[in-house]
């Protein structure tokens, strides 16, 4: 158990609508990091956030936005959702800002768009 | 740009063999390299990384990776396999965490 916790662990929604996930990083941790992992595209770095700001982006679509709560949780929305949006949505949280500190990743949350 | 390239997309070894993960990888300084384990319905889990110093660096579980800066290359390596050892694989690259697609490991009895 890496501390990180991800809810829902499972959605299944229609094209078209909009859906939240949620991310609980390790207690002390800062940095939360957000990927997509499909088969498609493989393993993708989608965005980072440090103690609440925006601090790196990735492959993140125009569609998908992210944020960091005062209480350091974080939350992805995904809108207009295609049916190219399914797949597996990790979080990872660091102690601090920079890449090359430990991430620890979450169960991950698959979703799933009909 | 940054890339990462794992050339084996699946690998099977016997239970005791040694055991040899490729990776290159392709960046304009000196990166930083991670290799990551993901057990199957799991998230992923730092096996060791690279940024500077000894270029042969030790991790969890047993493994090892050499970084090689003349072949753009950081394997990862591990003397004797178990069979709680199959899983897939990933080398990435810093600081812009770009991933290789994953190298699948079968461990045969």
């Amino acid at each position: 158990d890496s501390g990180v916790t991800q809810t829902p662990k499972h959605l299944i929604t229609a094209t078209g609508q909009r859906v939240t996930l949620r991310c609980s990083p390790r207690s002390g941790d800062l940095s939360v990091y957000w990927y997509q992992q499909s088969l498609d595209q493989g393993l993708q770095f989608l965005i980072q956030y440090y103690n609440g700001e925006e601090r790196a982006k990735g492959n993140i679509l125009e569609r998908f936005s992210a944020q960091q709560f005062p209480d350091l949780h974080s939350e992805l929305n995904l809108s207009s959702l295609e049916l190219g949006d399914s797949a597996l949505y990790f979080c990872a949280s660091s102690v601090a800002s920079g890449t090359y500190n430990e991430q620890f990743f979450g169960p991950g949350t698959r979703l799933t768009v009909l | 740009a940054q890339s990462v390239t794992q050339p084996d997309i699946h690998i099977t070894v016997s239970e005791g063999a040694s055991l040899e993960l490729r990776c290159n990888y392709s960046y304009g300084a000196t990166p930083y390299l991670f290799w990551y384990v993901q057990s199957p319905g799991q998230g992923l889990q730092l096996l060791l990384k690279y940024f500077s110093g000894d270029t042969l660096v030790q991790g969890i579980k047993g493994f090892e990776a050499e970084f090689k800066r003349s072949q753009s290359s950081f394997n990862l390596r591990k003397p004797s396999v178990h069979w709680s050892d199959a899983a897939e694989y990933f080398c990435a690259v810093g600081p812009d965490m770009r991933f290789g697609a994953g190298t699948r490991l079968t461990v045969k009895p």
